[in-house]
């Protein structure tokens, strides 16, 4: 059964803090993996990987994906209160031939920044 | 980004009616919607894929009959709750996929609505 997994399930960091967000996955029709922000509503789009080795980064905000490994990282160093949030990992699992494709939801992971 | 807007943002209904939340793709086309439902500090569980033009995908466990999902055009997919109940009280979260490419990979990027959370009394 396809599954991704988040680790760990929650953080409580100071601000100024280096946090580092792990996600594992197994799909058979891997495409592609994405990061999302959750705060209050609905999740908002940080970043999608479909290469291995490629960072890709925004402000504090970088990640990478490593496909031997069947596992993506999202780092967020410099922390501020503003990143307390659920950071969920996605994997795009579509199927060869048909162009049906669907998400596959990690469990999360619950970031605290404390002032 | 993508813009996707979802309607209504908030719904408070009598068990036993009937309740539609609209999902829209703003600024471009999707051929596929996501339907997923979120409970409290839990991920986010995919009901359906909605396809324009043809009948939805549903994930084991999702009733069809209950959860209604029409995908008239490339921009509005729509999801009846059907019969309401107590627990099918939650939040109810679209998403759309921006199509792009690269080089000769087609791909994705899945833009969210912003919820519904409906509350059956």
């Amino acid at each position: 059964e396809d599954k991704v997994v988040q680790s760990p399930l929650s953080l409580v960091v100071h601000e100024g803090d280096t946090v580092t967000l792990n996600c594992s996955y197994e799909v058979t029709n891997f495409r592609s993996l994405l990061w999302y922000k959750q705060e209050k509503k609905a999740p908002t789009f940080l970043f999608m990987l479909t290469s291995s080795g490629i960072e890709k980064k925004s402000g504090r905000l970088s990640s990478i994906l490593d496909k031997k490994e069947l596992s993506s990282i999202l780092n967020i160093t410099a922390t501020q209160t503003g990143d307390s949030a659920i950071y969920l990992c996605a994997v795009e699992d579509r199927a060869l031939g048909s162009g049906t494709y669907k998400y596959i939801f990690g469990t999360g992971t619950r970031l605290k920044v404390l002032a | 980004g993508a813009v996707v807007s979802q309607h209504p943002s908030r719904v408070i209904c009598k068990s036993g009616t009937s309740v539609k939340i609209e999902c829209r793709s703003l600024d471009f086309q999707a051929t596929t919607m996501f339907w997923y439902r979120q409970f409290p500090k839990q991920s986010l569980m995919l009901m359906a894929t909605s396809n324009e033009g043809s009948k939805a995908t549903y994930e084991q466990g999702v009733e069809k009959d209950k959860f209604l999902i029409n995908h008239a055009s490339l921009t509005l997919s729509t999801l009846t709750v059907t019969s309401a109940h107590p627990e099918d009280s939650s939040f109810y979260i679209c998403s759309a996929g921006q199509p792009g490419t690269s080089g000769r990979v087609f791909l994705s990027t899945q833009y969210f609505g912003p919820g519904t959370r409906l509350t059956v009394l």
